[in-house]
């Protein structure tokens, strides 16, 4: 069974621009979550999705955005990028994070670069 | 989710068992134990989960106490492959929060 698959690996952008990043979770799995990880700041909860609906937002600016589609493959977007958005993305996901018996599988995550 | 508290570092000799503590003093009674760990630059990945019974699985072995007030991940023959961040974590309902882990350090 494949794993979490989060494109791109890397990606280098500059102040200002946006920048979406996709997940695509382990097959029969539908609930998907992101985390901002960074050497300050350690694996931060972003939001989760399940069935194509926000669950859970952790405390993040509006510019950052997810989504998912039917599939359960999810995106995020970060619009307006500043310098300190610079970290690894993380995407994670489970069977159905709720039923509070469902692990997290995660990607290798997208190191996003601002400039 | 409940709160963990782990040592934010152990060192443990190649071959002998690493025995990773966690305390999670506020866990409900229907919150899982789950154990994940992160080697760098890789995305953090899942070891073994538990809810009252000790488990064991083909990377570790967990025991909970019997009031679910701790919890130790054994890692029976530590290889320098093991040098990681463990991250306990207590809860898993809603957002799953993250501390700043075990960093564990296989000595050769």
């Amino acid at each position: 069974k494949a794993g979490v698959t989060q494109t791109p690996r890397y990606l280098i952008k500059t102040r200002g621009q946006q920048v979406t990043l996709s997940c695509s979770p382990i097959s029969g799995h539908r609930s998907v979550s992101w985390y901002q990880q960074t050497p300050g700041q350690g694996l931060q909860f972003l939001f989760e999705y399940f069935s194509e609906t926000q669950r859970n937002k952790g405390n993040f600016p509006g510019r950052f955005s997810g989504r998912q589609f039917s599939n359960s493959r999810s995106e995020m977007n970060v619009s307006t990028l500043e310098l300190g958005d610079s970290a690894l993305y993380l995407c994670a996901s489970s069977y159905d994070i709720a039923r509070g018996n469902s692990p997290l599988h995660f990607g290798n995550g997208t190191r996003l670069t601002v400039t | 989710d409940a709160k963990t508290t782990q040592p934010p570092s152990m060192d443990c000799a190649e071959g002998r068992a690493a025995n990773l503590p966690c305390n999670h003093s506020t866990i409900s009674g229907n919150e899982y134990v789950y154990w994940y760990r992160q080697i760098h630059s890789q995305g953090p990945q899942y070891i073994i989960h538990g809810l009252k019974n000790n488990e064991t699985n083909e990377m570790a072995s967990l025991i909970i106490t019997e009031d679910r007030k701790s919890s130790t991940l054994i890692l029976p023959h530590a290889t320098l492959r093991d040098t990681a961040v463990y991250y306990c974590i207590a809860g898993g309902y809603q957002k799953v929060t993250f501390g700043i882990g075990t960093k564990l350090q296989v000595i050769p």
